[in-house]
């Protein structure tokens, strides 16, 4: 069966500090991945996705970026933290290849205080 | 732009008691509609997933419905029990690109079983 893990569940970080936060997914192969941001009060938000090794998609302008270095490993990284940049950041995955949208399963989540 | 709206936002009952959550989108030309559950400071769990061509899809005690031509979903959750409460989420992926794309959620239901 396919499993999704995140680390660290918990990270407190301060502004201007870099960020790395990893994604691994067990299980299957090509799969496509996404970064999401669930902020306080605010919906889930598309952050980046992948369909493959080295080729990222970015939804929103920020000060993030991500990395997709092997098959099933996805990083979301960044220079400087601000503020605004706490939250709780989810990983996703899909089967990869298909033209649909298929069930996303999602891993446990990271949660990032920037003081 | 797709959104999403979910009504109510929070909502309390006793427990036994059958009740209904709403989602609603602006775009009805979508590929299927997911529902999922999240609790407190965790990832999201796939409840239910409706394809475009379907009407209906159930698990257990959860009935999900899908009206595209007015927008529209339900979630029907019979014979509430404490352990349904959590914050209950819909979401659809983007009318067009290559099934890769990510979703867009509405901001969810927080919902309480009072035992």
């Amino acid at each position: 069966s396919q499993t999704i893990h995140q680390w660290p569940a918990t990270l407190v970080q301060p502004v201007g500090s870099p960020l790395s936060l990893e994604c691994t997914v067990e299980g299957t192969s090509n799969p496509n991945l996404y970064w999401y941001r669930q902020a306080a009060g605010r919906g889930l938000q598309l952050l980046f996705y992948s369909v493959g090794i080295g080729q990222i998609s970015s939804e929103v302008p920020q000060n993030l970026s991500a990395s997709r270095p092997q098959d099933r490993q996805f990083i979301l990284s960044s220079k400087k933290l601000l503020l605004s940049d706490s939250g709780f950041y989810l990983c996703a995955w899909t089967s990869g290849g298909g033209k649909r949208q298929e069930t996303q399963y999602f891993g446990p989540g990271t949660r990032l205080l920037v003081l | 732009k797709q959104e999403v709206t979910q009504i109510p936002a929070a909502l309390s009952v006793p427990e036994g008691e059958n009740l209904v959550l709403n989602c609603s989108f602006t775009d009805s030309a979508i590929y299927n509609l997911q529902w999922f559950r999240q609790d407190p400071g965790k990832g999201l769990t796939s409840l239910l997933l409706i394809q475009s061509s379907q009407r209906e899809q159930t698990s257990g005690r959860l009935n999900a419905s899908l009206d595209k031509s007015s927008g529209r979903s339900t979630l029907y959750i019979a014979a509430s029990q404490p352990g349904d409460s959590a914050t209950y989420l819909c979401a659809v992926p983007p009318k067009y690109g290559g099934g890769a794309d990510g979703l867009t959620f509405g901001k969810g239901t927080h919902l309480i079983i009072q035992p």
